[in-house]
């Protein structure tokens, strides 16, 4: 059973408007969650992160939201780029347990159209 | 850039053939990682190490062993390959004690015929 899962494995989008990308998690112990971007034969980058004591966290053009109650984050991209087209990833931790071990979910396809 | 290597890049193999990748970091991280990367299964972790000779398990460690002899190489073996354990095998590191992000190497793409 799939505890992170982005129910969205596409999406494109018109350069200059906003991507949103959505994640669910079923574990109650996740109390950190992270996003990557990643490129083809590339390694996944690290986006932005968010601790579960805060529901919102932004750095430039990317902010990301953690609704606790809902087990429910989002990541959005304001304005989308053509360089953003990407395969993006939300992982998450408990950071209380050993190893700091990430779970990610299956991704979703980000196509920016000029 | 985190400093971490992979090889080989890419590696083809036969079924039953033992396999071994490496990871090389040049930073001194105490923690790394290695996953797999499967369409609709995003990343998942196989074994992790938390300093020299200390690694523990992940999700789908069934078919893999790891060591850790020095600081910067964490090797992934394969004992006996199988078409099953083809993909994409990444190694990541953690940044550091108070930082939870980790960074990932290029990836290896291995092929199991």
């Amino acid at each position: 059973d799939q505890q992170v899962k982005q129910n969205s494995p596409s999406l494109s989008v018109q350069e200059g408007r906003i991507s949103i990308l959505n994640c669910d998690y079923t574990n109650s112990m996740f109390d950190y969650f992270l996003w990557y971007k990643k490129y083809p034969a590339e390694g996944p980058t690290f986006l932005i992160s968010i601790s579960s004591i805060k529901d919102k966290n932004e750095d430039g053009r990317f902010t990301v939201f953690l609704n606790k109650s809902a087990k429910h984050l989002s990541l959005h991209i304001v304005p989308s780029q053509p360089g953003d087209s990407a395969v993006y990833f939300c992982a998450a931790s408990p950071l209380k347990a050993a190893g700091n071990k990430l779970t990610f979910g299956g991704g979703t396809r980000v196509l920016v159209k000029p | 850039d985190a400093g971490i290597t992979q090889s080989p890049r890419h590696k083809v193999t036969e079924t039953g053939t033992p396999v071994t990748l490496r990871c090389h970091q040049t930073e001194n991280h105490r923690y790394m990682y290695w996953y797999r990367q499967d369409p609709g299964h995003g990343l998942r972790l196989i074994h992790y190490s938390y300093g020299v000779k200390d690694t523990d398990k992940g999700e789908v460690s069934d078919g893999y062993s790891v060591s850790r002899s020095k600081t910067e190489d964490f090797l992934l073996t394969l004992e006996s390959a199988t078409s099953s354990q083809t993909s994409v095998y990444f190694c990541a590191i953690r940044a550091g004690s108070t930082s939870y992000e980790q960074y990932f190497g290029p990836g290896t793409r291995l092929t199991v015929t």
